[in-house]
């Protein structure tokens, strides 16, 4: 069956470090995404990339960083300059005015 | 993009249709109207999507009102599953990204 993959499910990270969080699709989409999403809040974009080799930052990028070097696949890294990276992290796609497919995310917690 | 306007939270009976408003009064005419759920601690789950027609499929029905500042997500028959937090968000066509807003939080009461 087509999906979107997200792993780990959990992760704990030390303050200071990077991770990196996985992001595979099954679904031949063109476009893929990021978001955020704090405790009670709505998803807030980080990243986006609508073709392989590029993408562009959402409204929340600073701290972050992505890449798109395969179709299927869109990794997030966290990095140190993320100052509040206790969040729950959700992974996108969609091709055309289809909805978006997403992953069931991954939770971060900053030990 | 344009932005929406929900309200916060709103309770529906068990077996009743459950109504749920949305404001796009900035809305450009190539933008198209979405909406998503999201129960707790999940990924969002599309529903359904119009840019001018009323739409319907086995999920749900989308009513967009003839000026298109508005639109009305019907859930015909709530259940007690349909608890979840809705979304509804205007999209540039053909591939623009979803803006997601803080959403409108259904209870379904037995």
């Amino acid at each position: 069956d087509g999906g979107i993959t997200q792993s780990p499910k959990y992760l704990f990270r030390k303050e200071g470090q990077n991770v990196t969080l996985s992001c595979e699709q099954n679904l031949n989409h063109d476009a893929m995404y990021w978001y955020r999403q704090d405790p009670g809040q709505g998803l807030r974009l980080i990243y986006y990339s609508q073709i392989v080799n590029d993408f562009q930052k959402g409204d929340i990028a600073e701290g972050y960083s992505v890449s798109r070097e395969k179709k299927e696949s869109f990794p997030l890294t966290v990095t140190s300059a993320q100052k509040n990276p206790t969040a729950f992290y959700l992974c996108a796609s969609s091709r055309g005015q289809i909805g978006y497919t997403f992953g069931s995310g991954t939770r971060l917690t900053v030990v | 993009d344009a932005k929406t306007t929900q309200p916060p939270s709103m309770d529906c009976a068990e077996g009743r249709a459950a109504n749920l408003p949305c404001n796009h009064s900035t809305i450009s005419g190539n933008e198209y109207v979405y909406w998503y759920r999201q129960i707790h601690s999940q990924g969002p789950q599309y529903i359904i999507h119009g840019l001018k027609n009323n739409e319907t499929n086995e999920m749900a029905s989308l009513i967009i009102t003839e000026d298109r500042k508005s639109s009305t997500l019907i859930l015909p028959h709530a259940t007690l599953r349909d608890t979840a937090v809705y979304y509804c968000i205007v999209r540039l066509p053909p591939g623009g990204k979803l803006i997601f807003g803080q959403g409108t939080e259904l209870s379904v009461k037995p």
